[in-house]
């Protein structure tokens, strides 16, 4: 079946260091998404990429969507404690139909100061 | 304010017994989902429904039972069949209008121990 995968699983950085995570899918995705989740707290929408190579900035995030639809990245510029939590990517499962997600396994980051 | 409430936010149980998660949106979204989270683990979906009185099963149905009667709402029963139910549950919602599959909305979550 269809997977999505997140590398690296766990991330540690000094506070104003830069953190990527990347995500890969073993098919083609109509469009990525990604979710940050805070410790505790329940997953939150950040962003959607439907263009191949199409790239997107929120303040000192930047997402990427990869040229054959199949990777994307999260970079984040200089983190901040506030940017502690678990960013998962997630795209709509494509075989068996459905208006549904799947989400791939999270990169946890912490940040210490 | 519009959103998705979950309750309980904590539940304990005994093995053995059946016990009901609640979810409710007042966003008007014709999709409801429940997702699993064990620590540390991703996301994975049990069932998911897209409009009244239909729903599908998703990647771990086993030991789990919804219904759809009203599009506001989509409880999750946990049945004694489920062989490790303790972990935190995520109800979302997504409207189907926009002709893809866009955002979800999610709940506060409930978080169920079995004792």
């Amino acid at each position: 079946g269809q997977q999505v995968m997140q590398i690296p699983q766990y991330q540690h950085v000094q506070e104003g260091e830069d953190f990527t995570t990347y995500c890969n899918s073993s098919t083609t995705l109509s469009n990525i998404q990604w979710y940050k989740q805070r410790p505790g707290g329940h997953p939150v929408f950040l962003i959607q990429l439907v263009k191949s190579g199409e790239v997107k900035k929120q303040k000192r995030l930047t997402f990427q969507f990869g040229e054959a639809k199949k990777n994307s990245s999260l970079h984040i510029t200089a983190t901040q404690t506030t940017d502690v939590g678990t960013y998962f990517c997630a795209g709509p499962l494509v075989t068996g139909g459905g208006n549904k997600l799947t989400f791939g396994t999270g990169t946890q980051l912490k940040v210490e100061l | 304010d519009g959103g998705i409430t979950q309750s309980p936010k904590y539940l304990f149980r005994k093995e053995g017994q059946n016990v009901t998660l609640s979810c409710e949106q007042n966003l008007n979204h014709d999709a409801m989902y429940w997702y699993r989270q064990d620590p540390g683990q991703g996301l994975r979906l049990i069932y998911y429904s897209q409009i009244v009185n239909d729903f599908q099963k998703g990647d771990i149905a086993e030991g789990y039972s919804v219904s759809r009667e009203k599009k506001e709402s989509f409880p999750l029963t946990v049945t004694s069949a489920q062989k490790n139910p303790t972990a935190f549950y995520l109800c979302a919602s997504m409207t189907l209008d926009r002709g893809f599959v866009g955002e979800l909305f999610f709940g506060e979550g409930s978080r169920l121990t079995v004792l």
